[in-house]
């Protein structure tokens, strides 16, 4: 059963332009939803995250959405450049010590100069 | 600031052969810690979880095993490899009362 659906599953775009991933989930229990980014043969590193008493939340050019009622979130990034060009994850899990963290299947980004 | 190193980079291993790797965390204080299972061009699979010295809770079967013999340290393994095995492992941690995952370098699994 696959509770976290990432969208889309790889994405191209121009340098400065803006980049758009989404993610849903199933189950009402979550309530903290990371975005990872993971560089080829390297361990994924926390971008941002955001809690369900939130609906947005920035960092630099990276800005994530949460939408409660529909159980979707997104990850915006402005003026992408080609370093962002990665895979990125979203995950969602309660916000408890020793939680399970579930992962989505991961967008692949190409950011072309 | 806390530094997480796991062991060795890579490997390449023989179906049926014996595996352990490893994972530690310095200059953090009884941290929870996780053992991930990534496939190629796949997603993660949290497969133990470790709040204390001594306790491993199993999220997912995979014919594996953890063990946590110090506070810093946290080890995976294995007495016969499967082809299935092959992935990438990776280790993290959260502050005891934390939720926030960070995650090491990995270890890159071959078997043949």
């Amino acid at each position: 059963q696959q509770q976290v659906r990432q969208s889309p599953q790889s994405l191209t775009v121009w340098e400065g332009g803006t980049t758009v991933l989404t993610c849903s989930y199933e189950d009402s229990t979550f309530n903290y939803f990371p975005w990872y980014q993971q560089f080829p043969g390297e361990g994924p590193a926390l971008l941002i995250s955001i809690l369900s008493v939130s609906d947005k939340k920035e960092d630099g050019r990276f800005t994530t959405f949460f939408n409660k009622r529909e159980k979707k979130l997104s990850l915006h990034i402005i003026d992408s450049q080609p370093g962002d060009s990665a895979t990125y994850f979203c995950a969602a899990s309660e916000m408890n010590a020793g939680a399970k963290l579930t992962f989505g299947g991961g967008t692949r980004l190409t950011v072309r100069p | 600031a806390q530094t997480i190193h796991q062991w060795p980079v890579a490997e390449i291993k023989a179906v049926g052969s014996p595996l352990s790797l490893g994972c530690t965390i310095k200059g953090k204080s009884s941290p929870n810690l996780y053992w991930y299972w990534q496939a190629t061009g796949g997603t993660l699979q949290q497969l133990f979880y470790s709040i204390t010295v001594g306790q491993v809770e199993s999220v997912v079967q995979l014919n594996l095993s953890a063990s946590r013999p110090k506070d810093d340290q946290f080890i995976l393994s294995t007495e016969k490899l499967l082809l299935s095995h092959s992935g990438f492992y990776l280790c993290a941690w959260s502050r005891r009362d934390g939720y926030e995952q960070y995650f090491g370098p990995g270890t890159r699994l071959t078997v043949l």
